[in-house]
């Protein structure tokens, strides 16, 4: 199984400062199809998950042009610019390049 | 919009069984494969369960595999999780996906 770890299990940020968060893999997560299926879900207490990014820099639809992702293979990062009090919760990275799909454990954002 | 309303969930002895449903509305269902995904109580996301949008192909987490059964029913639009041999770890929240659109979840509870 394709391990994925977020090394930050916790982050605080001060409102309108930046905030990175890290996910790596066991192993590459490109795809032989050319595509690497490295996405992004922001979840707040209390409610379902939200993906804001697919194929490691995608944004779907709504999802403010504050969060970007970057990376390739094994490293990955999400970028939070201008941290908002609504950003606050889970963030989790998750490849599905590899059965069986896998989650990294989480960062929980805070904000100081 | 897309929608998705997962049911089913509900307190059960290990050992037991439960059906879960998810019910699809606002887009055409059988464009899209599924996935189920739980999260137990403080705990992060793991994925349980795939299934195509043909319904031919199926994949399953260790953890469920030979336990749990995904299927469809395109006339309905919904998605089920047939899961039998129940065990106390099997306690989460159960959602059904597409990734970019995700039901409230379900609570399953073994004990």
């Amino acid at each position: 199984d394709v391990v994925m770890t977020q090394s930050q299990l916790s982050l605080p940020v001060t409102p309108g400062q930046s905030a990175s968060i890290s996910c790596r893999s066991s192993q590459s997560v490109a795809h032989r199809d050319g595509n690497t299926y490295l996405s992004w879900f922001h979840q707040r207490p209390g409610q379902s998950p939200r993906r804001l990014i697919y194929k490691v820099s995608i944004r779907d639809s709504g999802i403010p042009d504050r969060f970007s992702g970057s990376g390739a293979a094994t490293d990955f990062t999400l970028k939070i610019s201008r941290v908002e009090a609504e950003d606050v919760g889970i963030y989790y990275c998750m490849q599905s390049s590899h059965w069986p799909i896998t989650f990294g454990q989480g960062t929980r954002l805070d904000i100081k | 919009q897309f929608q998705l309303v997962e049911s089913g969930g509900d307190l059960v002895r290990p050992g037991g069984s439960l059906r879960l449903s998810c019910e699809a509305s606002g887009f055409t269902f059988t464009n899209y494969g599924f996935y189920w995904v739980r999260q137990a109580p403080g705990k992060g996301l793991e994925w349980v369960a795939f299934i195509r949008h043909d319904g031919v192909n199926k994949y399953y987490a260790d953890s469920v595999r030979g336990r749990f059964t995904v299927s469809r029913d395109d006339s309905k639009s919904t998605l089920y999780l047939q899961m039998n041999s129940l065990k106390i770890e099997d306690t989460a929240v159960y959602f059904c996906s597409h990734f970019d659109v995700w039901g409230r979840g379900t609570q399953v509870t073994v004990s």
